[in-house]
């Protein structure tokens, strides 16, 4: 079974609308951490927001939070206020705990905003 | 913040050649690196790990004789790709840590483009 799975290839939004990324995993490892990275058309991979599984409160970092239902395991993106620049590629990834710091990394969703 | 170095950013060789990959940690001692690889708008698949002073773990299905991983200092690791051929073009990440906690962030490289004509 897949590990991580996000079901959108691509996604729009409207300038200055929020917009959700899904992202839901799969393990039995009681101790994970989960990130979104964005990769824009450069290449480069950047951390956006870090969950941790024993976490009670879900992630913000600025315009970024995550919706993390662990019952469901589900650890949704939300960009709020989209701007121009967030047009990018989307991985969630996941790190278990006895995964010695190996990342599994979902598919990806493409994400444009139109102005 | 980390900043990891990748060298070169893109290279373009002959089939049958040879082609290294550097990746650094400029600022902090990486005793983990991570080498990814990543086709076209698709997702990064970890091909091996590599821990300083010794030999690197291979993901399974990764030839271990055709990308040979050195990580020979605490700074630096290096992605040989032996006999390069057109199937072998992709995207390679490098990712370093300084720990592997679940909270011990990883760096990226900003990755090196091969293209094997």
């Amino acid at each position: 079974a897949q590990k991580i799975t996000q079901t959108q290839p691509g996604m729009f939004v409207q300038e200055k609308e929020a917009v959700t990324l899904d992202c839901t995993y799969d393990t039995s490892d009681p101790s994970y951490g989960l990130f979104w990275y964005k990769q824009p058309s450069s290449g480069e991979m950047i951390f956006l927001i870090y969950q941790g599984s024993y976490d009670q409160q879900n992630a913000t970092e600025g315009r970024y939070s995550l919706n993390f239902q662990k019952a469901r395991k589900s650890a949704n993106l939300v960009i709020s206020a989209s701007q121009l620049g967030d047009s990018a590629m989307y991985f969630c990834a996941m790190r278990e705990g006895t995964g010695a710091g190996k990342s599994t990394f979902g598919d990806g969703t493409t994400l444009t905003v139109k102005p | 913040g980390a900043v990891v170095s990748q060298h070169p950013s893109w290279v373009i060789c002959k089939s049958g050649t040879s082609v290294k990959i550097e990746c650094r940690s400029l600022d902090f001692q990486a005793t983990t690196m991570f080498w990814y690889r990543q086709f076209p708008k698709q997702s990064l698949m970890l091909m091996a790990t590599s821990n300083e002073g010794s030999k690197a773990t291979y993901e399974q299905g990764v030839e271990k004789d055709k990308f040979l991983i050195n990580h020979a200092s605490l700074t630096l690791s290096t992605l040989t790709v032996t006999s390069a051929h057109p199937e072998d073009s992709s995207f390679y990440i490098c990712s370093a840590s300084d720990g592997l906690a679940l909270t011990d962030t990883q760096y990226f490289g900003p990755g090196t483009r091969l293209t094997v004509l």
